[in-house]
């Protein structure tokens, strides 16, 4: 299995642009999980998804940020307008509904920069 | 929520020596799940080891170890003969058997590898 796959793998942008981070997870995962990973902040969850429907997003910072999962192959974490305290790195994840014996697949993950 | 603390923002360990990580969490359920991830400098996500909470047996993998104990509510990663690829961050996280696959995680701890 190719792992999840994130794209881009560096992102940089101005501040006020439209920013779109995709994901594909490993086939046959029922959950996505988008995190934000900061010096500051660490680790961050943002939203998960279950079989495509959003499940929790109160992580999700404001109203800028939006995520979909049309799919279950791909989902989008979009940020519209950009701005420089987005700048991170966004991890997608994946995992099995096998029980909660089962761990998350991690992406490479996004550098996102906004200036 | 559930908590997950690692009180160790950074800590050193001479090639081949042994160092043990801390990690502390705070949770009112008797079952779940804990895993220790390590993040080398390429960003990557990596499980490290888990370990089930009603099994009193430490979980091994290789030069990883765990020392578990369900009543301090401690999980701590042991990593023997460390080596320089072992240099990286090392996130504790937290999985309850309810309420979706959600995982808390702690704040990481940097391990350096001195040769």
């Amino acid at each position: 299995d190719a792992g999840v796959i994130q794209s881009p793998r560096h992102e940089v942008t101005e501040m006020g642009q439209e920013v779109t981070l995709r994901c594909k997870p490993i086939s046959g995962h029922d959950y996505l999980f988008w995190y934000r990973q900061t010096m500051m902040r660490g680790l961050e969850l943002l939203i998960y998804f279950n079989n495509n429907v959003p499940i929790d997003d109160s992580g999700m910072p404001e109203d800028r940020f939006s995520a979909k999962m049309p799919n279950a192959s791909f989902s989008t974490l979009k940020i519209q307008p950009s701005e420089p305290r987005d700048s991170a790195v966004y991890f997608c994840a994946s995992s099995p509904d096998r029980g909660y014996t089962d761990t998350q697949y991690f992406g490479p993950g996004t550098r996102l920069t906004v200036l | 929520a559930q908590t997950v603390t690692q009180s160790q923002p950074e800590m050193s360990v001479q090639e081949a020596e042994t160092v043990t990580l801390s990690c502390t969490y705070d949770t009112s359920e008797s079952d779940y799940y804990l895993f220790w991830y390590k993040q080398p400098p390429s960003r990557q996500m990596i499980l490290v080891i888990r370990q089930e909470a009603y099994k009193q047996q430490n979980a091994t993998e290789n030069r990883f170890s765990v020392n578990f104990q369900k009543a301090a509510k401690s999980f701590s990663l042991k990593i023997s003969d460390s080596q320089l690829g072992d240099a990286a961050m090392y996130f504790c996280a937290y999985r309850s058997p309810w309420g979706g696959n959600q995982f808390y995680f702690g704040t990481g701890t940097s391990l350096t590898v001195i040769p």
